[in-house]
This record gives C-alpha cells, sequence and structure tokens, in this order.
C-alpha cells in the first residue's frame, strides 16, 4: 500500500495563476482533508470530505476550492493563486470505523510558493 | 469548541536524557488526544493516541503520554534522547468520534550529541 500520496511534490506559481493538488489513497478511506502549514502555526484545515460527492468548509477555506468525485481522490484547486497561498500543503485521509475514525493519515506534503 | 496549547516552542536536551514536551487541551466533550512527529521536510507520522481507554499511552520510539483529566494535560515524554528524535512534534485534539483535528503550534526538538 501507497497510502497517502500527493501530487506534485513542489511548485511554484506567479500570482494570479491557477492550479490543482492532487491527494490519492488507496485504504479506502471515506473521509479525506486538506491542511496548509505555516510556520509557528500548526496545521489548519482547509477543506474536507466526508464521502464521495461530498465536500465542507474548515479553518481557512477562502481562495480553495476541493473536489471528491472518486472516494480515493481529493483535488484541493487554487483559482487565482496569491502570495499569502504560499505554503506547504498536506492532505490526510481516515476511516469512517468507529475505532479509528479519529487517526488520519497524512501524505508526504506539496511545498507551493506563489511569488 | 477545542483547543490545544504546546507550552513550548522549542525544547533543547542532550543525548540520553529525558524528554518532557508540554501539551494542554480544552474540549467541551471527552477528547481524543493525539502527538504526530513531523522530521525536516517530511509528512506527519503518528506517535500515540489516546481514546478514553489506559490514561497512560505507549507509542513508538519509546515515547509515552499520559492524560491528565484534572490538569487538561497530556504531556509527551521519553525516558532517553536519541538523535533522532530531533524534529518537530505536534499535541492534536478532537473530539470523540469527530474527524476533524486540532494542531497545536508545535515543539521543536532539538537533540545535542
Amino acid at each position: 500500500n501507497a497510502g497517502v500520496t500527493q501530487t506534485p511534490k513542489f511548485r511554484v506559481l506567479k500570482t494570479g495563476q491557477s492550479m490543482t493538488l492532487l491527494c490519492a489513497q488507496d485504504m479506502n478511506h471515506e473521509y479525506m482533508y486538506w491542511y496548509r502549514q505555516d510556520p509557528g502555526m500548526g496545521l489548519r484545515l482547509i477543506h474536507y470530505s466526508v464521502g464521495e460527492g461530498t465536500t465542507a468548509k474548515g479553518e481557512v477555506p477562502d481562495g480553495y476550492n476541493v473536489s471528491r468525485l472518486k472516494k480515493q481522490n481529493f483535488l484541493l484547486g487554487l483559482e487565482s493563486a496569491a502570495p499569502s497561498q504560499t505554503s506547504v500543503y498536506f492532505c490526510a485521509s481516515s476511516s469512517r470505523l468507529a475505532v479509528d475514525t479519529d487517526t488520519q493519515y497524512f501524505g508526504p506534503g506539496t511545498r507551493l510558493t506563489v511569488l | 469548541a477545542q483547543s490545544v496549547t504546546q507550552l513550548d516552542s522549542h525544547v533543547s536536551v542532550s543525548e540520553g536524557t529525558p524528554v518532557l514536551l508540554r501539551c494542554n487541551y480544552s474540549s467541551s466533550y471527552s477528547p481524543s488526544l493525539f502527538w504526530y512527529v513531523q522530521h525536516p521536510n517530511k509528512g506527519l507520522q503518528l506517535l500515540l493516541k489516546y481514546t478514553s481507554a489506559a490514561t497512560l499511552v505507549k507509542g513508538i520510539n519509546g515515547f509515552e503520554a499520559e492524560f491528565k483529566k484534572s490538569e487538561t494535560s497530556f504531556h509527551l515524554t521519553k525516558p532517553s534522547a536519541h538523535m533522532s528524535d530531533a524534529a518537530e512534534y505536534f499535541c492534536v485534539v478532537t473530539l470523540s468520534g469527530y474527524s476533524t483535528l486540532t494542531f497545536g503550534k508545535g515543539t521543536m526538538l532539538l537533540v545535542s550529541p
């Protein structure tokens, strides 16, 4: 099992450009999440999904959109990138099973720089 | 509402000495608590989690944490630090049975020879 994978690993954008980050998991998890990590801030939840075709806003959703068309994939989109979106982005997934629903498994991260 | 406070942004220890990383939480309900570790330029790895079973939780790599409800604390300890323990550690809280995590701001552990 690869676990949670993220594509790409690094990206540099110019202000106003758009891009999509892809997260894929092979653990058949129902729940998926996108976080951003900034120095001294810990991880903050951007959006999450509790199942295929569903999405919900997290703590810092502005400037981002997401889609969950397939259970194993969760896409994070930036329609018009801004320098404030320079960050490291982490995807995570977790199971719906009650005994393990709290445990999230993280991908390796995508380092995004917006100039 | 839930929140978590990591009391130290940086902790420095010598190799072979004990490690203590402090975490206090606030939660209206019975929380689940976690410690994650992040090595430089890596993703997050689960060290251990507490979910209302035993209050002393053992994790990987010799780490353990004790849940103290009266003190609303969940401090992470290790008897003897190793150079490979140098990393950033995150204390995390979630409401029991609910999947949205709230992260602390992290504690950077520095280990000197």
